[in-house]
């Protein structure tokens, strides 16, 4: 079983709709979460992080962490055509290793059409 | 803060041939990374360093080398490129070991035919 799973994708959606981005995990010590945005033909940029379980909330974006079901998730309201993108999860014990212990899901491609 | 840069932006090499990808960053980061991201495959990471003079291997790190000579720059050296290493590498820098957040530089296109 791989660390991290992350559905590839694509995902096409309609302006306006509720996307729901998922990754799960298998180690148990992983306590940081974070979700990257990359648009195509750039480097990664960090778009939300958890600690632990929880929600947060940035604008028109949710993050979620179910520790109990080794499930995260990223909700994007009223999504935008400038949504269109590849979301990576991420995800790493930071209190036993460095962040170059970060494990990145493999991305799923979204795109939001106007 | 022009943050993270890479050079070149494309490249093609043959077979057998080397180069030096090259990574800088202006933020007086002590972290700095090396990804490559193959289609489908998410980022692998092929060596990383903790400051000047300080590299280690990642998960990927056979057919590359890495020096760190400043805490500025990081170049990622291919010696005798193979189809395999055709892929996009990212460079990414980040303030502390404990730091979630990793600063990505636009990557660089390398094909080897």
């Amino acid at each position: 079983q791989k660390e991290v799973e992350q559905d590839p994708g694509p995902l096409s959606v309609p302006e306006g709709a509720i996307v729901s981005l998922n990754c799960t995990y298998s180690n148990s010590a992983f306590q940081y979460f974070m979700w990257y945005r990359q648009y195509s033909r750039k480097g990664p940029e960090l778009l939300m992080y958890t600690y632990s379980s929880g929600n947060k909330e940035d604008g028109r974006f949710t993050a979620q962490v179910d520790k109990s079901s080794k499930y995260i998730s990223l909700f994007i309201r009223d999504s935008q055509p400038s949504d269109s993108a590849t979301y990576l999860c991420a995800m790493s014990d930071l209190a036993q290793g460095g962040s170059e212990k970060l494990v990145f899901g493999k991305g799923t491609k979204l795109t939001v059409n106007p | 803060n022009a943050g993270v840069t890479q050079t070149p932006k494309f490249r093609i090499l043959k077979i057998g041939q080397s180069m030096t990808l090259q990574c800088a960053q202006d933020m007086n980061h002590n972290y700095m990374y090396w990804y490559r991201q193959d289609p489908g495959m998410g980022l692998k990471l092929i060596y990383y360093s903790v400051g000047a003079g300080i590299t280690d291997k990642g998960e990927v790190p056979n057919g590359y080398n890495v020096s760190r000579s400043t805490t500025e720059d990081f170049p990622l050296r291919l010696e005798l490129a193979a189809p395999s290493q055709t892929s996009v590498y990212f460079c990414a820098s980040s303030h502390r070991r404990t730091s979630y957040e990793q600063y990505f530089g636009p990557g660089t296109r390398l094909t080897v035919t």
